[in-house]
This record gives C-alpha cells, sequence and structure tokens, in this order.
C-alpha cells in the first residue's frame, strides 16, 4: 500500500513564488504525478517524474528525490488563476494505476 | 471531438435505485479508471479495466459493478444505491499520465 502527505491548505501572494511538498511512503515507486485541480472541475495534468531531479515546465517545476520518498511542486510568479488544488499522485509497481494524496488547496491573495 | 466524456452530469437518485454511470474515451487507450472524490478523502480508486473484458478492483467496490465490453466504454453500475455513495464520480483514461473525464456528481437521497 501507500502513504501520501500533502499539506492540506497553503496560501500565497500573487506574482510570489510557492513550493507545495508531497512525501510518499510505497514499496514499489513507479513515478509520481501533480495534478491540478480547480473547483468543481475534473483534475488535469500538470507533471510527471519517475527519476530523481527537477522538470521543469514554463511556470511550473516538479521535483524528486526517491531516496527521501519526497516531491515538490514549484509555482513561479503566481496568477490568481492558480488559485486551485494541487494533487500528487504515486504510481507503484508496473501498473498504470495511482493512489492520490489528499490534494494541497492553494490560495492566491492580491 | 476526441476527449472522454461521462454521463449524466447530474444524477438524483434514491435509496435502493440502479444507477449506471457512463464514461466514453476516444483515445483508444487500454487502462480506464473510476474514482469517487468527497472532501477529507480525495481521489479513491473504485474499480479499474486494463483493457476490454479485464477489471479489478481498487480501494472502495463496494456496491460498485463495473464492465468493459469495448475498449471505448466503460460503464459503473451502482446496483443499490445508498445515501452513502453521493459523491462526485471521475473517470479516467491512461497512456502514461491520466485524463480525467468532466465528472458525475450523484446525491442519492
Amino acid at each position: 500500500g501507500q502513504n501520501i502527505d500533502q499539506p492540506t491548505e497553503m496560501t500565497a501572494t500573487e506574482g510570489a513564488i510557492v513550493q507545495i511538498n508531497c512525501t510518499y511512503q510505497t514499496s514499489g515507486f513507479n513515478g509520481l504525478f501533480w495534478y491540478q485541480q480547480h473547483a468543481g472541475e475534473a483534475p488535469t495534468f500538470l507533471s510527471y517524474n519517475v527519476l530523481d531531479g527537477l522538470e521543469e515546465k514554463g511556470r511550473f517545476s516538479s521535483f524528486l528525490s526517491r531516496s527521501k520518498g519526497y516531491s515538490y511542486l514549484l509555482l513561479k510568479e503566481l496568477q490568481m488563476k492558480d488559485s486551485a488544488s494541487y494533487l500528487c499522485a504515486v504510481r507503484e509497481g508496473g501498473y498504470q494505476k495511482v493512489t492520490f494524496g489528499t490534494g494541497t488547496k492553494l490560495q492566491v491573495i492580491p | 471531438d476526441a476527449g472522454i466524456t461521462q454521463s449524466p452530469r447530474y444524477k438524483i437518485t434514491e435509496t435502493g435505485r440502479q444507477v449506471t454511470l457512463m464514461c466514453h474515451q476516444t483515445w483508444s487507450h487500454s487502462y480506464m479508471f473510476w474514482y469517487r472524490q468527497d472532501l477529507g478523502h480525495g481521489l479513491r480508486l473504485i474499480y479499474y479495466s486494463a483493457a476490454a473484458d479485464i477489471t479489478d478492483k481498487g480501494e472502495v467496490p463496494d456496491g460498485y459493478v463495473v464492465s468493459r465490453s469495448k475498449t471505448e466504454n466503460f460503464p459503473l453500475t451502482l446496483e443499490s444505491a445508498t445515501r452513502s455513495q453521493t459523491s462526485v464520480y471521475f473517470c479516467a483514461s491512461s497512456g502514461g499520465e491520466q485524463y480525467f473525464g468532466p465528472g458525475t456528481r450523484l446525491t442519492v437521497t
């Protein structure tokens, strides 16, 4: 089984940088995903890490340390539209199914 | 249009009734999933399917039935709906990362 931990809520200022952490415990790690979910909408894919290091995609970056069971999502130049929940999800073993954390609700304030 | 769709988007039903939620994807992804999302629990996997005619239980399968006779469709049936099944249901398909349908908001009265 898996255990995934994320902060429940965070608040950050428009234009700033915010880091959302995710820690996990799994017996057969096979990739970590970050999804964004706006209120009342479906989750949408943001990033994927399977090897250690930083993956950058525009204003969003995601980091993975497999030895520490740790990942973070970094959002730069925050915009009001970035207010959403951010879900960390871990894939275990050789299957396509993943386990989701409960998500971090980010509020961006002016 | 390519993508993943769900129907209905909203459903109100009574306790004890049978309800089927539909999911259709146009990518020909092998893997499909059903999740429910409740406050405080996040997304929880109900059932998943690796291919047509291959399905398996997820974390919370009790009270649900699935089938997959065609690659593109993955219906979820609540055989006898209970109030605890009031939730938002998301279908997803995967070719690597998962792509989610828009969700079905189900209320059981």
